[in-house]
């Protein structure tokens, strides 16, 4: 059961345009919600975070909405660069009293900015 | 400060060994967690140490297991390789707090042949 789901594999951007990347999930349990970076051959780099109590985080050009009542969440990045072309992995975690930091991840999606 | 260290970068294995991989996190962080990556299935989580305890892990078959050291290093080893266990490894260090970001190593890619 895939609990956090990234339905789109793949998207392609104009740089200097916005780019919209969606994660929904299922679990009304999830508390705080992230997005990673992933380039090829090396692991996953944080990029921006929001908690449940909160509906947006803003860090530079990375902006995340969480909308509760629909379990969906985006990242927006505006403009676009093209250094951005990375995967986007939208991870989720359940607090459940502080016993564990477990992360539930996406599939991924490819985001390519051409420029 | 250091970032996460995993050892080796790329193994090579045939069917039926057995594998250790070695995680050494951020200094000071004391929990470790496990990931598999496998193409189209984003990240799976393997398990969580935190103070050489096992406290949280996904579902994987007892083939896969792990530890920690009392300095917080973390190995992870895998038995019976199957073909199926070809994937990149990565390991995450935090300082265990529930729900705060996760720092990730570069991943132990095992081939398994």
């Amino acid at each position: 059961d895939q609990q956090v789901k990234q339905n789109s594999p793949s998207l392609s951007v104009q740089e200097g345009r916005i780019s919209i990347l969606n994660c929904d999930y299922t679990n009304s349990m999830f508390d705080y919600f992230l997005w990673y970076k992933k380039y090829p051959a090396e692991g996953p780099t944080f990029l921006i975070s929001i908690s449940s109590i909160k509906d947006k985080n803003e860090d530079g050009r990375f902006t995340v909405f969480l909308n509760k009542s629909a379990k969906h969440l985006s990242l927006h990045i505006v403009p676009s660069q093209p250094g951005d072309s990375a995967v986007y992995f939208c991870a989720a975690s359940a607090n459940y009293g502080g016993a564990t930091n477990k992360l539930i991840f996406g599939t991924g999606t490819l985001l390519a900015v051409q420029p | 400060k250091a970032g996460v260290t995993q050892t080796p970068r790329y193994l090579i294995k045939t069917r039926g060994q057995q594998v250790t991989l070695s995680c050494s996190p951020i200094s000071g962080h004391r929990s470790v967690s496990w990931y598999q990556q496998t193409p189209g299935q984003g990240l799976q989580f393997l398990f969580e140490y935190f103070s050489e305890t096992q406290r949280n892990k996904g579902n994987f078959p007892g083939r896969f297991s792990g530890r920690q050291f009392s300095n917080s290093r973390s190995e992870m080893n895998v038995s019976t390789l199957e073909l199926g266990d070809s994937a990149l490894y990565l390991c995450a260090s935090s300082s265990g707090t529930a729900g705060e970001k996760l720092f990730f190593g570069s991943g132990t890619q095992l081939s398994v042949l």
